[in-house]
């Protein structure tokens, strides 16, 4: 079956220590978003990439990174400038990105910084 | 800009009840909405989604939603409650470029 996979589920981080949280999709969906869930405000946008080798910044970008070499794959890094890094960490796929555009979500990762 | 705002971070039901989940819009073009689920520890599924062919939306699992323009709102509504619809529902608008923005998320607990 088609989907995205996240991995890991689960992650603990010494600060100071970048990581990294895989996202891979076999859809064949051009778009790709990465959202950061904390409780009690919703789903935040992150980064987007609307086409290989190109991303954009959303509304919290600061202290996180992508890539977007492949279709399949878009890996985000969470450095060691992000603040307050520990949250839940969605990343979901679409075909397009036009206005009744349908996001397909993976299960999550989240990360956690002791 | 585009924004969504639910009313009530939670809503407790007894099972069988009415469910109502409120959300309110607020955007300066037409708005295409959705309503997605999400389950403890899991991404989000799609509901429904509204994009101006009706304004009754129905969706999945025996949910629906109605597009009031007047009113800018997109509540989400489900006749009898099961156990298993507890979970966090969030409402979200089309914000250009295919990425959604969320509101803040209401969390539905049924009661037996």
């Amino acid at each position: 079956d088609g989907g995205i996979t996240q991995s890991p589920k689960y992650l603990f981080r010494k600060e100071g220590q970048n990581v990294t949280l895989s996202c891979e999709q076999n859809l064949n969906h051009d778009a790709m978003y990465w959202y950061r869930q904390d409780p009690g405000q919703g789903l935040r946008l992150i980064y987007y990439s609307q086409i290989v080798n190109d991303f954009q910044k959303g509304d919290i970008a600061e202290g996180y990174s992508v890539s977007r070499e492949k279709k399949e794959s878009f890996p985000l890094t969470v450095t060691s400038a992000q603040k307050n890094p520990t949250a839940f960490y969605l990343c979901a796929s679409s075909t397009g990105t036009g206005l009744t555009n349908v996001l397909t979500f993976g299960a999550g990762s989240r990360l956690t910084v002791l | 800009a585009q924004s969504v705002t639910q009313l009530g971070s939670h809503v407790s039901v007894s099972e069988g009840a009415l469910v109502l989940l409120r959300c309110n819009y607020s955007s300066s073009v037409p708005p295409y909405l959705f309503w997605y689920v999400q389950y403890p520890n899991q991404g989000l599924q799609l509901l429904l989604k509204y994009t101006s062919a009706a304004t009754l939306v129905k969706g999945i699992n025996g949910f629906e939603a109605e597009f009031k323009k007047s009113e800018t709102s997109f509540h989400l509504t489900k006749p009898s409650a099961h156990m298993s619809d507890a979970a966090e529902y969030f409402c979200a608008v089309n914000g250009g470029t295919g990425k959604l923005i969320f509101g803040q998320g209401t969390t539905l607990q049924v009661k037996p």
